[in-house]
């Protein structure tokens, strides 16, 4: 059963601050990782991928991938408060024909103003 | 370029009843992912689709749920003899095929099912 991890939460810190939200992965299958960002009552929406070792950065946003860890982080520099949302970490199985994609539960972060 | 487009985006159905939830992918875009979200909690992998063909459907209640993803057309996520359980937010999310150069998944508003 491949799963995704979040810390459980939730994450709350004031605005400006760097906002860390990680996450792990149970298979060494999975090869593309993503970060989506999900308002209350609305649908998640991609905020960042990352299928390379290493950060990848975007914005105020960076993601970082550890494939020997099997762990993947999204890091939210100069956090503001229309940041606050629900973070969702998904990662990608690719076995033949099957991409799965698989969620975490996800992590709110508050961020205060 | 049009998102991928879900409907309804609310529907009430009686216990009983069956319920149709329909999911148009972003153009270029062949394959659908069927999720379930009850409130406060995370997205449940329910189905995943390519044309004509069920890839995975580990996720799917074994009675009363199918989808279908046609060659032509939504695909469909159907409930059959819906109960006040069934009652939750339904996403649709598609993505390219791999080859096509791209892994990304985007989703749709959602439907909001709601069995009174």
């Amino acid at each position: 059963q491949k799963e995704v991890e979040q810390n459980s939460g939730p994450l709350s810190v004031p605005e400006g601050a760097i906002a860390s939200l990680n996450c792990t992965y149970s298979d060494r299958v999975s090869q593309s990782f993503f970060w989506y960002r999900q308002y209350s009552g609305k649908s998640p929406e991609l905020i960042m991928s990352i299928y390379s070792n290493g950060d990848k950065e975007d914005g105020r946003f960076t993601a970082q991938l550890n494939k020997a860890s099997q762990y993947v982080s999204l890091l939210i520099r100069d956090s503001q408060p229309s940041d606050s949302a629900t973070y969702l970490c998904a990662a990608l199985y690719s076995g033949g024909s099957n991409y799965k994609l698989t969620f975490g539960k996800g992590t709110l972060l508050t961020v205060n103003p | 370029n049009a998102g991928v487009m879900q409907n309804p985006r609310h529907l009430v159905r009686r216990r009983g009843q069956e319920a149709r939830l329909r999911c148009s992918p972003m153009k270029g875009h062949s394959h659908v992912y069927w999720y379930r979200q009850l409130p406060e909690e995370g997205l449940k992998f329910m189905v995943y689709l390519q044309k004509e063909n069920i890839i995975d459907e580990s996720g799917m209640p074994k009675e009363r749920f199918s989808a279908e993803f046609p060659k032509e057309g939504p695909s469909i996520l159907r409930i059959q003899q819906v109960v006040r359980g069934d009652s939750a937010a339904y996403f649709c999310a598609s993505s390219p095929r791999e080859e096509m150069g791209g892994t990304e998944a985007f989703f749709g508003q959602g439907t909001r099912l709601t069995v009174v």
